[in-house]
């Protein structure tokens, strides 16, 4: 168990490009989170997949935004068209279906500016 | 739409001392889970604590407990026998049947030596 990879774990881009972020889970979890977490502010639920199907998505989640999870294992987040209010930290978890009550494993995070 | 409350953004305690947290939050739902996440500078969330709505009696791990008040919709965080390792942001967040959890604004807390 290596639990949750997030990359890369900084990224620094310009008004207007695209980036992308990587998850990968814990390897036995099939649902996997993604939360957007602002400067002193709680995490923010954007969307999440079970397997590699996407269950529910935020109104957080823009149409500049999207999530894949193609094979149900890592699940990768876009953000086209990035604008300054992109800048957050963008977390990763995962957690097995039957024990989601008993929380999820976070990843380090993507701290993402936009300048 | 679930909400959580946390009242309190800063909370200060000297070292070996204990601190309490508050929480709020809102639900119709009478069957639901609570946590109380840890997240130390530019680390990852780590979990404290987690509480069954269903069940009376508070959870307790080590030097962490809580104040679980299912009438007024209260759960508050007790560390007792604070340690520098302490000082970190703690979130309170709430999950019901979807396991979607959602989160209050967080306290930082900072221990002193």
């Amino acid at each position: 168990d290596t639990g949750v990879s997030q990359d890369p774990r900084h990224k620094i881009t310009k008004r207007g490009q695209n980036v992308t972020f990587r998850c990968d889970p814990i390897s036995e979890h099939n649902r996997l989170y993604w939360y957007r977490q602002t400067l002193g502010q709680g995490p923010e639920f954007l969307t999440y997949f079970q397997n590699e199907a996407q269950l529910e998505k935020s109104r957080l989640l823009s149409d500049r935004f999207s999530a894949e999870r193609p094979k149900g294992s890592f699940s990768t987040l876009e953000i086209q068209r990035t604008e300054q209010g992109d800048s957050a930290m963008y977390l990763c978890a995962s957690s097995r279906v039957l024990t989601a009550n008993y929380g999820y494993t976070f990843g380090s995070g993507t701290r993402l500016t936009v300048v | 739409a679930q909400t959580v409350t946390q009242s309190q953004p800063e909370m200060s305690v000297q070292e070996a001392e204990t601190v309490t947290l508050s929480c709020t939050y809102d639900t119709s739902e009478n069957n639901y889970y609570l946590f109380w996440y840890k997240q130390p500078p530019s680390r990852q969330m780590i979990l404290v604590i987690r509480q069954e709505a269903y069940k009376q009696q508070n959870a307790t791990e080590n030097r962490f407990s809580v104040n679980f008040q299912k009438a007024a919709k209260s759960f508050s965080l007790k560390i007792s026998d604070s340690q520098l390792g302490d000082t970190a942001m703690y979130f309170c967040a709430f999950c019901q049947s979807d396991y979607k959890l959602s989160f209050g604004a967080g306290t930082t807390v900072t221990v002193r030596a």
